[in-house]
């Protein structure tokens, strides 16, 4: 079945880093989908990418459709104390199982130390 | 403009009793409509979706069942609790029409005993 690889698993930085996290797929995608999960609540969608190569941002975030439509970049640039939180990425394929419904990511925990 | 609302927010339940989450959803017709389970936070499971009402998919044998009564309702639900079924359950809608965004509930903790 399809597969989706996120990194990296957790991140601790200093506030006014930069952060950078990715997924892979086993399979070509046509959507990627990038959520924010605060404690306790409902992932928020953040960016979404239609076309391979897109490069979309949303604030201090940016993410990127890989070329080979089988990656996607999340990129947050100056981090805060309130950027802390989980992130998933989130793909579709209109090929293999599942109808082509999302396939989530295992997440990325990001810590921002003051 | 669209939300989405569960209840109840959190939930304790012995082992053995049922269960009855509800979702719904305001401001959009013919939903597809999704319940995930996240366990310790990390890692959504698509438990059911729904696109259209009656009609439920399930992807994993479990000891829950979903119901789609009315259009932008959907329940879940469970005869008798166990304690595996504990976690964070996410109610999740996406336009039928258009894009491929799914947006979610706020959840519901449940925790078995």
């Amino acid at each position: 079945g399809q597969q989706l690889n996120q990194s990296p698993q957790s991140m601790f930085i200093q506030e006014g880093e930069d952060v950078s996290m990715n997924c892979t797929s086993s399979s070509i995608f046509n959507t990627w989908l990038w959520y924010k999960q605060d404690p306790g609540e409902g992932p928020v969608l953040l960016i979404a990418l239609y076309k391979a190569g897109e490069l979309t941002s949303n604030g201090r975030l940016t993410a990127q459709f890989g070329i080979t439509r089988k990656d996607s970049f999340l990129n947050i640039s100056a981090s805060i104390p309130s950027d802390v939180g989980i992130y998933f990425c989130a793909g579709r394929s209109n090929y293999g199982g599942s109808q082509g419904n999302l396939i989530f990511g295992k997440g990325t925990k990001l810590s921002v130390k003051p | 403009s669209q939300t989405i609302h569960q209840w109840p927010a959190t939930l304790v339940q012995p082992v053995g009793s049922p269960l009855s989450l509800e979702c719904t959803v305001e401001g959009t017709s013919n939903p597809n409509l999704y319940w995930y389970r996240q366990a310790a936070g990390r890692g959504l499971q698509l438990l059911f979706y729904s696109v259209g009402i009656g009609q439920i998919s399930s992807e994993v044998p479990q000891n829950l069942s979903a119901s789609r009564p009315q259009d932008r309702q959907f329940i879940l639900s469970s005869k008798k609790l166990l304690l595996s079924d504990s976690g964070f359950y996410l109610c999740a809608w996406q336009s039928s029409f258009r894009s491929n965004e799914q947006f979610f509930g706020p959840g519901t903790r449940l925790t078995v005993l």
